[in-house]
């Protein structure tokens, strides 16, 4: 199947400091991206889509001032958590899809904020 | 909010058993997908049923699909150790790869 990464695969960082987490789609161009979040022992909520070239869509609830999403190109997403504060401490996992093909999803960051 | 709702929570089988679980959604769909996750991990596709399907095989799963009943079982017969993860459903309501809404998942132990 097709390959998405996330890099890092772990941060940890101090209260008020922001963290971006890239999403790329290795061998195939994604027109469009997801960003969940899973707190533990939970399921994954979705908290954007994201098309290419376009703002993304956030899911009732999410802050768009506080994760900020860029899809700039077909193979990359980022995900910035603005003045991040403990309770954003979360499992972060993208997904990329093309209408040809199957969605597929990165093998997650884990946030830890102090 | 969450579209899928899985049956156990929780389930401890002994290796070689079978595993069912079950899932019940609330709205209609355009298909529906179970995923595999490891411990801290990301997640496995491990099968996908459209809404005029009702079932598929896949090695040793076997997914139903009852729309009328808006459920779906996920069969894995003669577990293995390995099999031991947390298992999601997640709906598709519109296709296309479309968004995908999670239930909250099962957490399967198979015990050597």
């Amino acid at each position: 199947g097709a390959v998405v990464s996330q890099h890092p695969s772990r941060v940890i960082c101090k209260s008020g400091t922001s963290v971006k987490i890239e999403c790329r789609s290795l061998d195939f161009q994604a027109t469009t991206m997801f960003w969940y979040r899973q707190f533990p022992k939970q399921s994954l909520m979705l908290m954007a889509t994201s098309n290419e070239g376009s703002k993304a869509t956030y899911e009732q609830g999410v802050e768009k001032d506080k994760f900020l999403i860029n899809h700039a190109s077909l193979t990359l997403s980022t995900l910035t958590v603005t003045s991040a504060h403990p309770e954003d401490s979360s499992f972060y996992i993208c997904s990329a899809s093309d209408p040809r093909i199957s969605q597929f999803f990165g093998p997650g960051t884990r946030l830890t904020v102090l | 909010s969450q579209q899928g709702e899985e049956d156990p929570q929780a389930l401890s089988i002994q290796e070689g058993e079978n595993a069912t679980m079950n899932c019940s959604y609330k709205t209609s769909i355009n298909n529906l997908q179970w995923y595999r996750q490891n411990s801290g991990r990301g997640l496995v596709h491990l099968i996908l049923i459209r809404s005029n399907e009702r079932e598929k095989h896949s090695g040793r799963l076997r997914v139903t699909l009852d729309t009328s009943k808006k459920s779906s079982s996920l069969l894995i017969t003669a577990s293995r150790a390995a099999d031991t993860a947390s298992y999601f459903c997640a709906t598709d309501v519109t296709g296309a790869n479309s968004k995908l809404t999670f239930g909250k998942g099962i957490t399967l132990s198979v015990r050597p």
